[in-house]
């Protein structure tokens, strides 16, 4: 099956400055990388997603890049916020048996020090 | 739309006894998938169905678990007996594939604790 694995699994950084999170999956079908933000106590929700056809996607100060070939894919936030800080998880999905089977990564706590 | 919609938002049960978890999903979603969180094993696929039929249940720990979806607006989670290691936040979510996105619309989860 599926595997994605995600780095660091903690990250702080001085606001105003940039966070990457990197995530590996080993599966070669996977099709369309999710990127969901989960502040403390409250629900995973998705903020961007990017599918296999394209290597960069951006919304305004996040963007996500895929590299299919290596197999990974990556989150960037630009002028990282106070209230960017929340656990980030990535995701890997594929079809599988007409259905899509979604695996996430282990997630990233994101802290920045205002 | 109002989301999906969990209840209870928090349980806490002794040892042994029944639980049930319940989620609406969002109305024309046609996927439904239940996740159990842990800061051990972060987030774990337990169940989905897709039409209300079971497609992947291979996420079940074992036979205490059992869900079901009666119809496309209603699933229920149980565990029966509960125990310690079941306390977590269960998290249900629903998807459409036919809105032409995959991404996921959680609920606002059920934290179980089980004493």
């Amino acid at each position: 099956g599926e595997n994605v694995e995600q780095h660091p699994s903690t990250l702080s950084v001085q606001e105003g400055d940039s966070a990457v999170i990197k995530c590996t999956y080993s599966d070669s079908a996977s099709n369309y990388f999710p990127w969901y933000k989960q502040e403390l106590g409250k629900r995973p929700q998705l903020i961007i997603d990017i599918r296999s056809n394209v290597g960069e996607k951006k919304d305004q100060r996040i963007a996500v890049t895929l590299n299919k070939t290596a197999k990974h894919f990556s989150l960037h936030i630009t002028e990282t916020q106070p209230e960017d800080s929340a656990v980030y998880f990535c995701a890997a999905s594929r079809e599988s048996g007409g259905y899509q089977k979604v695996t996430f990564g282990t997630g990233t706590k994101l802290q920045v020090i205002p | 739309d109002a989301g999906v919609i969990q209840s209870p938002r928090h349980e806490v049960t002794e040892m042994g006894q029944e639980v049930t978890l319940r989620c609406k999903p969002i109305s024309g979603h046609d996927y439904l998938f239940w996740y159990r969180q842990t800061m051990m094993r972060g987030l774990e696929l337990l169940i989905y169905f897709n039409n209300n039929v079971p497609i992947d249940d291979s996420g079940m720990p074992e036979d205490r678990f059992s869900a079901k979806m009666p119809n496309a607006s209603f699933s229920t989670l149980k565990i029966q007996p509960s125990e310690p290691r079941d306390s977590a936040v269960y998290f249900c979510a629903s998807s459409s594939l036919r809105q032409g996105r995959d991404g996921y619309t959680f609920g606002s989860g059920t934290r179980l604790t089980v004493v």
